[in-house]
């Protein structure tokens, strides 16, 4: 029974790139979270995401970040034009159906993507 | 907003000894609270959870701790440190509705 996966688990870019980070929950999930860990600063929550649709984003910064779930596939938290700040571990969640409410909010982590930007 | 303070950035105890590390909430309504480990480029896992009842919780490896609502505290310990146990511990918290709130973390070192 496959755990949360994350791909890619390293990924470098330039400056003014962009990153793309995918999240596959674990089996049976249908709720996906992203949280963004910088060093000595513990794990920041960023967004909440059920499929095709975005329960809160309240920790997603204003600009260059986006994340979707969609019907097929993983969910995938995007980047746009990379700043050195950026550089951070990424991780994702997951949690069964029904969400925080049904699950006391519980969650299921994947290994991590680090994203180093140059 | 809800919000969670680990006392203690790095903690260092002698292999054998009692580990205590320190976690506290703010919080009008008592949350769910969390501890998980993180051992060195994976991800974090669940250590134990406190959600309603018996307020000692007992985790995986010898980990356990205890809600204290009158002190908002739920610190985790372990009688006996093991070098295996050396990792980063995260205290978290969630009112049940909300995402959870993670606190800085702890880095245990153990020393032989």
């Amino acid at each position: 029974n496959a755990g949360v996966m994350q791909n890619p688990r390293h990924l470098v870019r330039r400056r003014g790139q962009e990153a793309r980070l995918r999240c596959s929950p674990m089996k049976g999930h249908s709720h996906v979270y992203w949280y963004r860990q910088l060093p000595e600063e513990g794990l920041k929550f960023m967004v909440y995401l059920q499929k095709e649709n975005i329960i809160d984003e309240s920790g997603m910064p204003k600009e260059r970040f986006s994340a979707e779930f969609p019907k097929e596939g993983p969910s995938i938290l995007r980047i746009q034009q990379v700043v050195r700040g950026d550089s951070a571990a990424y991780f994702c969640a997951s949690s069964p159906p029904g969400g925080l409410f049904a699950n006391t909010g519980e969650l299921f982590f994947g290994e991590g993507s680090r994203l180093t930007v140059l | 907003a809800q919000s969670v303070t680990q006392l203690g950035s790095h903690v260092s105890v002698s292999e054998g000894a009692l580990v205590l590390l320190r976690c506290n909430y703010s919080s009008s309504v008592p949350p769910y609270l969390f501890w998980y480990v993180q051992y060195p480029n994976q991800g974090l896992q669940l250590l134990l959870k406190y959600t309603t009842g018996a307020t000692l919780v007992k985790g995986i490896n010898g980990f356990e701790a205890e809600f204290k609502k009158s002190e908002t505290s739920f610190h985790l310990t372990k009688p006996s440190a093991h070098m295996s146990d050396a990792a980063e511990y995260f205290c978290a918290a969630s009112l049940g509705n909300t995402p959870l709130v993670f606190g800085k973390g702890t880095r245990l070192s153990v020393i032989a």
